[in-house]
């Protein structure tokens, strides 16, 4: 079956522009998750969401939302982009809320120039 | 305060040789996950390990639970130039009720052929 997919893979945005990342769960996954991943900081959770609603938040500035589908599928959004904000982001899907066991997407690395 | 340390955040070996990388805190974790992360592409899972004093073995990868659930191991036996990666752990906090994974920094391994 379908691993977890998210587009653009690569992209590179300006300072103060915005960018939506999407991601697609793996088939009857319901929570997904995001993730912001820099060579310094490691893996920070941003948030995860399970039917539409967000059920966690890291501890990221407002800048950063997202969304869930109906059918599982993510978005999320920074805004008013900053050069700190360049980084690999991450999602993962689970069937279930709760940290439960999750799966990776490959990932859509933002350039912020 | 990194809930999961990692150690060597660092570990560059011949192929052939053996090698452990270790997760440890000071909590107690329902269950323990390990990762493998290339170069571009997003985290793997390798293994769940749950119960205390649990063992795993995934082909020359041995993955130990400390018996009271606040560490973990990964042993690579005659390690290959395949094995290059970067090496997560991460865990549910015992209790945490609906938190999401909590993530080491990582173990960055490079085996030179």
């Amino acid at each position: 079956k379908a691993g977890v997919t998210q587009t653009p893979r690569y992209l590179i945005k300006t300072r103060g522009q915005q960018v939506t990342l999407s991601c697609s769960p793996i088939s009857g996954h319901r929570s997904v998750s995001w993730y912001q991943q820099t060579p310094g900081q490691g893996l920070q959770f941003l948030f995860e969401y399970f039917s539409e609603t967000q059920r966690n938040k890291g501890n990221f500035p407002g800048r950063f939302s997202g969304r869930q589908f109906s059918n599982s599928r993510s978005e999320m959004n920074v805004s008013t982009l900053e050069l700190g904000d360049s980084a690999l982001y991450l999602c993962a899907s689970s069937r279930d809320t709760g940290g439960n066991t999750i799966y990776f997407g490959e990932g859509s690395w933002l350039t912020v120039v | 305060t990194q809930l999961l340390e990692q150690s060597p955040q660092f570990l560059s070996i011949q192929e052939g040789e053996n090698l452990t990388v270790y997760c440890n805190s000071s909590s107690v974790f329902s269950s323990l996950q390990w990762y493998r992360q290339e170069p571009g592409e997003g985290p793997v899972l390798l293994v769940t390990v749950v119960t205390g004093g649990e063992v795993k073995k995934l082909k020359r990868l041995t993955f130990q639970f400390g018996d009271a659930r606040k560490d973990s191991s990964l042993h690579i036996t005659a390690a290959q130039p395949g094995d290059t990666g970067l090496y997560l752990c991460a865990g549910t906090p015992r209790f945490s009720g609906n938190t999401p994974l909590v993530f080491g920094k990582g173990t960055r391994l490079s085996v030179i052929a």
